[in-house]
C-alpha cells in the first residue's frame, strides 16, 4: 500500500532563517506531488505541484521554492523565512496516470506546522 | 482559471438532522469534483468524488453529494448528522486532463448533541 511521510511535524524558526520541509511517498511510482499551505486553520492555498522529477509548477509568487530531486521526494524550501510564512504545510500525492477511477484523488500527509517568530 | 466557492464559513446542525454543505465551482470544460474532510491538526481525508455518470455520488461515512451542471454546484449531504461528523469540509475541483487541484476555503461543520 502507498504511504506518505512528511517531516518535521512541528518547526519553530526565527525570521530570516532557512527552511526545509521534506515529503516522501512509498509504494507508487511517478506520482503527482503537491505542496499546500493552510493559514489560520482554514483555506488551502496551492503552492507548488510536480508531475515528474525536476518539473515544478509554481502557483503563487512568494518566498518559497520547491524541488523534486527524486521520483518520490518533494522538498519545500526557503532561504530566508518571513513572519507571513507561518502556517500548516501539507504535502499530497496523486496517481500520475490518467486512470479514470482514482484520477486526481489526493492523499495527504499529516502536515508540518511552521511558526516563524 | 478554476475556482471553488464555499459560501458558508460554518454550518450548525442538530444531531440526527440532515445536513448540507454548499459548494459551487468554476472551471473550463468538464470537472472532476471532490469533497475532503479535515479533523483538527490533521491532513485532509478523501470523502467522495464525481467523475462522470450518475449525478448523485455516495462516499464514506454515509455522505453523498449531488452534481448539478446547470448550477455548477456540488453540495455535500448526509441524511442524519452525527456529533463525530464535526470537522472542516473542503470542496475541490480540477479540470479533466489536468493535475492542478483547487480547493475552496472550507466550511466548519458543527453537529450539536
Amino acid at each position: 500500500s502507498q504511504t506518505i511521510h512528511q517531516w518535521p511535524a512541528t518547526l519553530v524558526q526565527p525570521v530570516g532563517s532557512p527552511l526545509s520541509l521534506e515529503c516522501t511517498v512509498e509504494g507508487t511510482s511517478n506520482p503527482n506531488l503537491y505542496w499546500y499551505r493552510q493559514a489560520a486553520g482554514r483555506g488551502l492555498q496551492l503552492l507548488f505541484y510536480s508531475v515528474g522529477i525536476g518539473q515544478i509548477s509554481s502557483e503563487v509568487p512568494q518566498n518559497l521554492s520547491a524541488s523534486r530531486p527524486q521520483d518520490r521526494q518533494f522538498i519545500l524550501s526557503s532561504k530566508k523565512l518571513l513572519l507571513s510564512d507561518s502556517g500548516f504545510y501539507l504535502c499530497a500525492w496523486s496517481l500520475g496516470t490518467a486512470a479514470l477511477d482514482g484520477a486526481n484523488v489526493l492523499t495527504f500527509g499529516a502536515g508540518s506546522r511552521l511558526t516563524v517568530l | 482559471a478554476q475556482s471553488v466557492a464555499q459560501p458558508e464559513d460554518q454550518v450548525n446542525v442538530a444531531e440526527g438532522n440532515p445536513l448540507t454543505v454548499k459548494c459551487t465551482y468554476s472551471v473550463s470544460g468538464n470537472p472532476y469534483l471532490f469533497w475532503y474532510v479535515q479533523y483538527p491538526n490533521r491532513g485532509l481525508q478523501f470523502l467522495l468524488k464525481y467523475i462522470t455518470g450518475d449525478n448523485l455520488v455516495k462516499g464514506s461515512y454515509g455522505f453523498e453529494a449531488e452534481f448539478n451542471k446547470s448550477q455548477t454546484s456540488f453540495h455535500l449531504k448526509k441524511p442524519s448528522a452525527l456529533v463525530s461528523d464535526s470537522a472542516l469540509y473542503f470542496c475541490a475541483v480540477t479540470p479533466r486532463g489536468y493535475q492542478k487541484v483547487t480547493f475552496g476555503t472550507g466550511t466548519k461543520l458543527q453537529v450539536i448533541p
